[in-house]
């Protein structure tokens, strides 16, 4: 069955390395996004794709980039990461742009 | 951007009565709406979705209705059952060429026993 997987589902990092967390999709879908949820902000934009090559900026970009170098993956990396950048990160992908569907998410802890 | 928000942030009903989730939108552009389910420690899932030439829809025990008068949306659930505890949250998309999705913060269902 087609499916949409991150990893890792949980990782650990210290202030200031570079964090690289994996999006794949197999349903072939051309716009694929990266969302952060936070208590009391719920979920919130970080980059999206609307195919290969293309990349755009959410809401809280930040600190954050992806790439599109194939349709199946858009991979999120943060730079140098910050305590702020604790979070539980969302990839979701479409093929019509209405409905999105959505990874298992990764906890990412920053200390 | 504009706001997609909720009228109560818990709710608490007993198994097999019916739930109501409320979602209150801003944007009168909006022109298709979905509901997701979020379980503890895991992504959303998509429940059931509703375009704006639309007043009712439904599903396998849910229903949406939109009112689109006062930028109303509501979810309901038939005869709730212990796995329908959850988070559930609306989602619009502003038509046109958007391909985005506001999401509201998301009402918290416990259903006891």
């Amino acid at each position: 069955d087609a499916e949409i997987t991150q990893s890792p589902r949980h990782k650990i990092t210290e202030t200031g390395r570079q964090v690289t967390l994996a999006c794949h999709q197999t349903w072939n879908h051309n716009n694929m996004f990266w969302y952060r949820q936070d208590l009391g902000h719920g979920l919130r934009l970080i980059h999206y794709s609307y195919g290969v090559q293309d990349t755009n900026k959410g809401e809280v970009s930040d600190g954050y980039s992806v790439s599109r170098s194939n349709t199946e993956d858009l991979p999120l990396t943060l730079e140098s990461a910050a305590s702020s950048q604790t979070s539980v990160y969302f990839c979701a992908s479409s093929s019509n742009g209405e409905t999105q569907y959505f990874g298992p998410g990764t906890r990412l802890l920053v200390l | 951007g504009e706001n997609v928000g909720l009228h109560l942030p818990t709710l608490s009903v007993q198994e097999g009565d019916n739930s109501i989730i409320n979602c209150a939108y801003s944007n009168s552009a909006s022109d298709y709406f979905i509901w997701y389910k979020q379980e503890s420690g895991k992504g959303p899932q998509f429940i059931i979705d509703i375009r704006s030439n639309m007043d009712k829809r439904q599903g396998q025990r849910v229903t949406v209705l939109l009112n689109k008068t006062v930028k109303h949306l509501s979810l309901q659930i038939a005869a709730t059952q212990p796995g329908d505890s959850a988070v559930y949250f609306c989602a619009e998309n502003m038509g046109g060429s958007a391909r985005q999705l506001t999401f509201g913060s998301g009402t918290q269902l416990t259903v006891l026993p």
